[in-house]
């Protein structure tokens, strides 16, 4: 079957760092996204990978190995703002978009 | 704004009814997608459409029906409503049917099932 696996929820102080994983196990492999999603609101796009390496985008990097199925989205400097879910999709081989549950994240001051 | 537009934003109704969900792209854009998402749970893909044509199918229940029209705007029917039913419906749009393109997703309509 297909998976991908996040942590539930994390919670990290504002102005710190902080990386949310995730792992992934789907037929075939044609990219992956993290998408922002506020709570009660729409998700927004922040990022995409599809070759092994590091993307970064202003505070916001998004890290991928397509050998070990895994992924990390790094979050520097955090702001109270950045107090949200984090969803991790992989497109199969398919090119259906797989969901992960989302990472809650929360910021304390 | 993503420029993608639902309508209503809220939907109160009883079960058993019917009722009806509409999405408009954003201007360009020729690909649907519609996602349910229960609360605190994860984005459920339900299905796709691209120019007209359906594209993908997700876990879409046999009383849920979609489909897009030729200026490009989809709509989502909910029939024979049950209380698991209640949950915020995400209408997503794309400029193309590949799923490696980013997703732009409307401000959702929150269904509630009394």
């Amino acid at each position: 079957g297909q998976n991908i696996d996040q942590p539930t929820e994390m919670t990290a102080t504002e102005g710190a760092i902080v990386q949310i994983n995730c792992t992934y196990q789907t037929s075939g492999f044609n990219g992956l996204f993290w998408y922002q999603q506020h709570a009660g609101e729409a998700p927004t796009f922040l990022s995409y990978n599809v070759l092994d390496g590091l993307e970064e985008k202003g505070r916001f990097s998004s890290f991928l190995s397509r050998s070990k199925g895994y992924s990390y989205l790094l979050l520097k400097e955090l702001q109270m703002k950045d107090s949200a879910s984090y969803l991790c999709a992989v497109t199969d081989s398919n090119y259906q978009l797989i969901w992960g549950a989302g990472t809650k994240l929360i910021i304390k001051p | 704004d993503s420029g993608v537009t639902q309508t209503p934003k809220h939907l109160i109704t009883a079960t058993g009814q019917r009722v009806t969900l509409r999405c408009s792209p954003r201007s360009g854009d020729l690909s649907v997608y519609w996602y349910q998402q229960s609360l605190d749970q994860g984005l459920q893909f339900l299905i796709q459409y691209y120019n007209g044509e359906e594209r993908a199918k997700g876990n879409i229940l046999e009383r849920f029906s979609a489909q897009q029209f030729p200026d490009l705007h989809s709509e989502l029917n909910l029939s024979s409503l049950e209380l698991g039913d209640s949950a915020l419906y995400f209408c997503a749009s794309s400029v193309t049917g590949e799923t490696y393109n980013e997703q732009f997703f409307g401000p959702g309509t929150r269904l509630t099932v009394l």
